[in-house]
């Protein structure tokens, strides 16, 4: 079975300071790994995701996210936050090997505190 | 382009009654996934439909169904409902639902049973 795991309830950073959003998964193949943003009453957005290739992925509105397969991690990354960046942000991961190819399994969700 | 688009916004119903949510995909994409979100959790997959069929269920109760249409719209219906089913549900669409696909979610469906 699929498993993803964010340790940290809740970020908190200053703006301008470099942020790390932690995301560690499970899953019995090679993994697909997302990660989505949620601000309060709205649906997930895409942020970016890993599917193969370069271990360092770049995303939208100045995120990346390395994979680390040794070490089953996919930690979300900005070199310098912004107050706007506030939010919750989700990690997923989709096991290909399983029969649903379209199955995400979500974490549970860091919230992003940025304050001035 | 518009996004994805689910209708209602937010439902009141109480327990025992049936709800049905609608959802209607980014243009062109064939596949509609269905997502329920409880307070304070990460979403959990119910139903992955393409091209009209089932081709994944997620762990939820028989009382859970949903179908898609030929214009690849989605409903998702919830018999006899019980207050645990108060949630945000999410619909997702990708091109053809295979597993290196993004999918993109609509802002979702906010239903309170009580």
């Amino acid at each position: 079975a699929q498993s993803v795991a964010q340790p940290e309830d809740q970020v908190n950073v200053a703006e301008g300071n470099p942020l790390t959003v932690k995301c560690t998964y499970s899953v019995s193949g090679n993994p697909y790994l997302f990660w989505y943003v949620q601000y309060p009453n709205r649906g997930l957005q895409f942020l970016l995701k890993y599917i193969t290739g370069d271990n360092l992925v770049k995303g939208s509105y100045g995120f990346e996210a390395e994979f680390n397969k040794s070490q089953t991690s996919f930690h979300l990354k900005k070199p310098s936050a912004l107050v706007s960046d506030s939010a919750l942000y989700f990690c997923a991961v989709r096991d290909p090997s399983t029969g649903t190819a379209s199955k995400l399994t979500f974490g549970t969700g860091t919230r992003l505190q940025v304050t001035l | 382009d518009a996004g994805v688009t689910q209708s209602p916004t937010h439902l009141i119903k109480t327990r025992g009654q049936q709800v049905t949510l609608r959802c209607s995909p980014i243009s062109g994409h064939k596949s509609v996934s269905w997502y329920q979100q409880v307070l304070g959790q990460g979403p959990q997959f119910i139903f992955q439909y393409y091209e009209k069929e089932e081709r994944g269920r997620g762990n939820f109760p028989d009382r859970f169904s949903a179908r898609q249409f030929p214009n690849y719209s989605s409903e998702l219906n919830v018999n006899a409902l019980l207050l645990g089913d108060s949630a945000l549900y999410l619909c997702a669409s990708s091109l053809f639902g295979g597993s290196q696909e993004t999918q993109y979610f609509g802002p979702g469906t906010r239903l309170l049973v009580l």
